[in-house]
């Protein structure tokens, strides 16, 4: 069974561009979260998603950030106009009921130029 | 608002000592606890859950103990060895609501040297 996959592993933008960051939950999961790690503080959740539903956004910056998990295909977080503070490592974890374990994938790194 | 604390922010060890690692937490409403390991550059591996109504949770050289009443977890390491080394994260989920999110520490640095 295939862990959570995340891609791509490292991105690099420039400011003002867009950034789309992907999550593959583990087969059965059909709850996924994403969490930031800002340079030298702690995991922050963003976003709790199930499938076409968005549970909780409460993490998440009110502009230029989305998420969507669709009934097909890999949850998505999209950062629009990116700028220099938006660098930093986002995960994605996924588990199979709400309260459950919650697996983590690889995560993508994202620098700001 | 769920705070977490870990102390220490950082520990050495010399190889083969046994250690624990504390977890702190504000609200003792949790749902459930999980300890992490993340290595430099990685994700992040879970190594226990214990449920709100569990005192512990073993799993190899790892035993993490969870008291609601007085807010805290402790992550004991038995026997430590070099591949050790990493950063070991705790997080908690609130009970109450639809929100599972995983409230974090700022982890605690573990190096162990052979």
């Amino acid at each position: 069974n295939a862990g959570v996959m995340q891609n791509p592993r490292h991105l690099v933008r420039r400011r003002g561009q867009e950034a789309r960051l992907r999550c593959s939950p583990m087969k059965g999961h059909s709850h996924v979260y994403w969490y930031r790690q800002l340079p030298e503080e702690g995991l922050k959740f963003m976003v709790y998603l199930q499938k076409e539903n968005i549970i909780d956004e409460s993490g998440m910056p009110k502009e230029r950030f989305s998420a969507e998990f669709p009934k097909e295909g890999p949850s998505i977080l999209r950062i629009q106009q990116v700028v220099r503070g938006d660098s930093a490592a986002y995960f994605c974890a996924s588990s199979p009921s709400p309260g459950n374990e919650q697996y983590f994938g690889p995560g993508t790194r994202l620098t700001v130029t | 608002k769920q705070e977490v604390t870990q102390i220490p922010a950082a520990l050495s060890v010399p190889e083969g000592e046994n250690l624990v690692l504390n977890c702190s937490f504000t609200d003792s409403a949790i749902y459930n606890l999980q300890w992490f390991r993340q290595d430099p550059g990685k994700g992040l591996t879970s190594l226990l859950l214990i449920q709100s109504s569990q005192r512990e949770q073993t799993s190899g050289r790892l035993n993490a103990s969870l008291d609601k009443s007085s807010g805290r977890s402790t992550l004991y390491i038995a026997a430590s060895q070099p591949g050790d080394s990493a950063t070991y994260l705790c997080a908690v989920i609130l009970t109450g609501g639809s929100n599972y999110k995983l409230t974090f520490g700022k982890g605690t640095l573990l190096t162990v040297n052979p």
